[in-house]
């Protein structure tokens, strides 16, 4: 079956600079979450998009921006880059939003390293 | 508010014996509770789920929880662990109402199996 698939699985980055993530959430699933997890921590909830607007909105820095695309994919956008924007970066899918939604299905996540 | 709180950080066990993960939540609402697993260098991946159905939930690979309002407790047990358990999961609390789906996510247990 077909999962949540996340590119580039690794980035190295210096800081000051910047950085694109992508999602690509289960098919038909038409919304889509970020999630950070610095080094031994748990994972922190930055941002959510249901039908291509935001949805909701966590601890996502101002440095940050993301969006979804019209085919529900979804980019996450780092600029300004800090020591301590590095952190495994996940993205979610499920289908609908809010209580009622399925259930997240996670990608395997995108590792970004600032120097 | 919600929180979830995993009592212990680090679990021993040797393999052909129980797993026991705590999992403690506070949430206002009666909430979704999963509980997910990390292996090394690798994306979430769902164990099981409440949803507020039975109370005990029976999950992927012979794992299964309880669910005990009267405790706030959300508890992880396998009769026997195998060397492929060893990984970090997350016990993870949703709360129901219109709050979307920012998943909190409890500290983590890093389960080790000696052979």
């Amino acid at each position: 079956a077909a999962g949540v698939i996340q590119s580039p699985r690794h980035l190295i980055k210096e800081k000051r600079e910047t950085a694109t993530l992508k999602c690509y959430p289960i098919p038909r699933h038409d919304t889509v979450y970020w999630y950070q997890q610095g080094p031994g921590q748990d994972p922190q909830f930055l941002i959510s998009f249901y039908e291509k607007m935001q949805s909701d909105k966590g601890s996502i820095p101002d440095r940050f921006s993301a969006q979804q695309f019209s085919d529900y994919h979804s980019e996450l956008n780092m600029s300004s880059l800090e020591l301590g924007d590095s952190a495994l970066y996940f993205c979610a899918s499920s289908l609908g939003a809010g209580a009622g939604a399925n259930v997240l299905t996670f990608g395997a996540g995108s590792r970004l390293t600032v120097l | 508010a919600q929180s979830v709180t995993q009592l212990d950080s680090h679990v021993s066990v040797s393999e052909g014996t129980p797993v026991l993960l705590r999992c403690n939540y506070s949430s206002s609402y009666s909430p979704s509770l999963f509980w997910y697993v990390q292996h090394p260098n690798k994306g979430l991946q769902l164990l099981l789920k409440y949803t507020s159905a039975a109370t005990l939930v029976k999950g992927i690979n012979g794992f299964e929880a309880e669910f005990k309002k009267s405790e706030t407790s959300f508890h992880l047990t396998k009769p026997s662990a195998h060397m492929s358990d060893a990984a970090e999961y997350f016990c993870v609390v949703n709360p129901a109402g219109d709050a979307g789906n920012m998943l909190t996510f409890g500290g983590g247990t890093r389960l080790m199996v000696k052979p």
